[in-house]
């Protein structure tokens, strides 16, 4: 059964910081590792997508990694903002599964 | 930029009572999810729906939940009798089938939170 840790659970820095979130899962057959953002009592916002061929996505300033074999992705956020307060989850996906299972997620508060 | 919505975006409900919450794809999508996360919780998969049938479930996923694609563009979760347990933020994602393996980006609707009382 697949479980995805994420560490920290919450984590404050100060406005400007480079920051790095992480995401370990068990069964390295996966199929692909997205990355999502949530604020408080809304939906999920896909912010990445890493097929199990890739080692790293990027977009704008945030960087997401893989590592199959260690079992474990990162999301590197730079000169985080404010506004990048909010909640991070991973969510794996298996070889042969449609199910996407989700971490608990790193709950991010960036100060001005 | 199209995305999923979902109404309605609150529901209460008594204990024993159906419930049936709905979803409208992103229009070109193929597959489609419930998953729910209770207050304080990991998000959990449900059911996974792909060409008018059920194509994963869990083991939540029993015989009080069902789910229908009644027209071209409505997706829905019904809950024959709701528990209190079943208390919880829904959510109705869909995904493209692309010529890529492994680029199906699931998108997620802005949920549906249910109160059973």
């Amino acid at each position: 059964k697949q479980e995805v840790t994420q560490i920290p659970a919450a984590l404050s820095v100060p406005e400007g910081e480079n920051l790095v979130l992480n995401c370990s899962f068990t069964d390295s057959a996966i199929y692909n590792l997205q990355w999502f953002r949530q604020d408080p009592g809304k939906g999920l916002t896909s912010l990445l997508l890493i097929q199990s061929s890739q080692r790293e996505q990027t977009s704008g300033r945030l960087n997401a990694s893989l590592d199959k074999s260690s079992g474990r992705s990162t999301l590197y956020i730079a000169a985080s903002q404010p506004g990048d307060s909010a909640t991070y989850l991973c969510a794996v996906r298996l070889t042969g599964f449609q199910k996407l299972v989700f971490g608990t997620g790193t709950r991010l508060l960036v100060s001005p | 930029e199209p995305e999923v919505t979902q109404t309605p975006s609150h529901q209460v409900t008594q204990m024993g009572q159906e419930v049936i919450l709905r979803c409208v794809p992103i229009s070109n999508h193929l597959y489609f999810y419930w998953y729910r996360q209770i207050l304080g919780q990991k998000v959990e998969f449900l059911v996974s729906f792909y060409n008018n049938e059920i194509s994963e479930k869990s083991e939540i996923f029993d015989d009080q939940f069902s789910v229908e694609r009644p027209d071209g563009s409505n997706f829905t979760l019904k809950i024959r009798s709701t528990k209190l347990e079943d208390s919880a933020m829904y959510f109705c994602a869909s995904s493209l089938r692309v010529a890529t393996r492994g680029q199906e980006t699931q998108y997620f609707g802005p949920g549906t939170r249910l109160l059973v009382l």
